[in-house]
């Protein structure tokens, strides 16, 4: 059974920093893009940021580049999403998704999120 | 990047009822078009991926269509279970944008 469990959030000031990880587990983890998505209180889905099966290929969305950072640990099956320079706009519940490895990407499992409360 | 608008915003409905969700890209993405549900408190379902395909273990009243540009998600015969809020996303390059997901709400 393919299974992803996100941990790391929690209540930050703003300007602070915090690690989430993404266990995964029941599938072959190094064959699948994984992905980060965020959703604020009340709000819509926000693709963050993705990561290649080796870890070789990143992507952000604009709105993080250069405050996050993604990245894998393949002999773990565990992604992480490294969140610097914390703004309150950046409260949200984290998601980390499976992206299926075909030809039609779709993200086909999902964690229960992980919740970033940024405030003073 | 590419801009993905759905509409409505929120939509009323009763049981058993035939609604039409739309999707508009703002350029052509293929068929790199997938829905989402997610219910209250809950991470996102997969629905429908390629714009028209039904995902494993979902009831065939969900149904997708459309290329390019526009798409739509059709549910017939509404049941409980899918009062909840639906979100597009285009999957044709990253950033791998979402609608702003139309709120379905029970008459």
């Amino acid at each position: 059974e393919v299974q992803l469990l996100e941990s790391g959030g929690g209540l930050v000031q703003p300007g602070g920093s915090l690690r989430l990880s993404c266990a995964a587990s029941g599938f072959t983890f190094s064959s699948h893009v994984m992905s980060w998505v965020r959703q604020a209180p009340g709000k819509g889905l926000e693709w963050v940021s993705g990561i290649s099966g080796s870890g070789g290929s990143t992507y952000y969305a604009d709105s993080v580049k250069g405050r996050f950072t993604i990245s894998r640990d393949n002999s773990k099956n565990t992604v992480y999403l490294q969140i610097n320079s914390l703004r309150v706009e950046d409260t949200a519940v984290y998601y980390c998704a499976r992206r299926t490895a075909v030809t039609w990407a779709y993200f086909d499992y999902w964690g229960q999120g992980t919740l970033v409360t940024v405030s003073s | 990047d590419i801009q993905m608008t759905q509409s409505p915003s929120s939509l009323s409905a009763s049981v058993g009822d035939r609604v039409t969700i739309t999707c508009r890209a703002s350029q052509s993405i293929s068929s790199y078009l997938n829905w989402y549900q997610q219910r209250p408190g809950k991470a996102p379902k997969l629905l429908i991926y390629a714009a028209s395909s039904l995902q494993s273990g979902v009831p065939s009243r969900f149904s997708g269509s459309g290329s390019g540009t526009d798409f739509t998600l059709t549910i017939s015969g509404l049941q409980p279970g899918d009062f909840a809020a639906y979100y597009c996303q285009q999957s044709y390059t990253t950033p791998h944008s979402f609608g702003q997901g139309t709120k379905l709400e029970i008459k």
